[in-house]
């Protein structure tokens, strides 16, 4: 079965630093997405990205955060300067295009942990 | 309560037996979605139901939905050690966008 996959699975790193999440969603899917789960806590959206472009946001996607699609498979996640709080599990998505105005299913990677030191 | 609230937070029961999850939600929704995530894994999609559907079978899962009262229930029928998990619904809202709204999730433990 097709999956999203993230690289890497673990990633500790110094406050301030620059800190680059990769995914590669699933082949034929045209939405993208980033969401988080602080330890003990809720997955929360980030954002969500379609035809080259950010199509949400949440609040916690700030000026440290941003996306790109540098080609045609990969989907990374920047955090510029990384603060502890940034500290948590990071998951990427991604979801079919779909006619049906009812949404369709959101499939996820298997995370980034990402430790803030 | 918040978007996608779970009950029980917490719930134990033996190999074999039923175990029934409940999600209540408060603004409109188009879609709701459960995951299942394993320990420190990542989020297993489930089961999607559509606002206007009322019951989906997948297997051993049973999950309905209530738009009237906001709220849905997953059921896992016959349950085994490997069900336990955190178990999570999340909504999709009617607005057009996309972003899926998690729930506080429910730990279910399945005792052999």
């Amino acid at each position: 079965e097709p999956e999203v996959t993230q690289t890497p699975s673990h990633q500790v790193t110094q406050m301030g630093q620059e800190v680059i999440l990769r995914c590669v969603p699933i082949s034929n899917h045209l939405y993208f997405y980033w969401y988080r789960q602080i330890l003990g806590q809720k997955v929360e959206f980030l954002v969500s990205f379609y035809n080259n472009e950010i199509s949400e946001k949440s609040e916690i996607f700030d000026d440290q955060f941003s996306v790109e699609r540098p080609d045609g498979s990969n989907f990374t996640l920047k955090i510029r300067s990384t603060k502890l709080e940034d500290s948590a599990m990071y998951f990427c998505a991604s979801s079919d295009r779909t006619s049906m105005p009812s949404g369709n299913t959101i499939y996820f990677g298997e995370g980034s942990w990402l430790t803030v030191v | 309560s918040q978007q996608g609230e779970e009950d029980p937070q917490a719930l134990s029961i033996q190999e074999g037996e039923n175990a029934t999850m409940n999600c209540s939600y408060k603004t409109s929704i188009n879609n709701l979605q459960w995951y299942r995530q394993n320990s420190g894994r990542g989020l297993v999609h489930l089961i999607l139901i559509r606002s206007n559907e009322r019951e989906k079978h997948s297997g051993r899962l049973r999950v309905t939905l209530d738009t009237s009262k906001k709220s849905s229930s997953l059921l896992i029928t016959a349950s085994r050690a490997a069900d336990t998990a955190s178990y999570f619904c999340a909504t999709g809202p009617d607005t057009g966008r996309r972003a899926l709204t998690f729930g506080s999730g429910t730990r279910l433990q399945v005792q052999p």
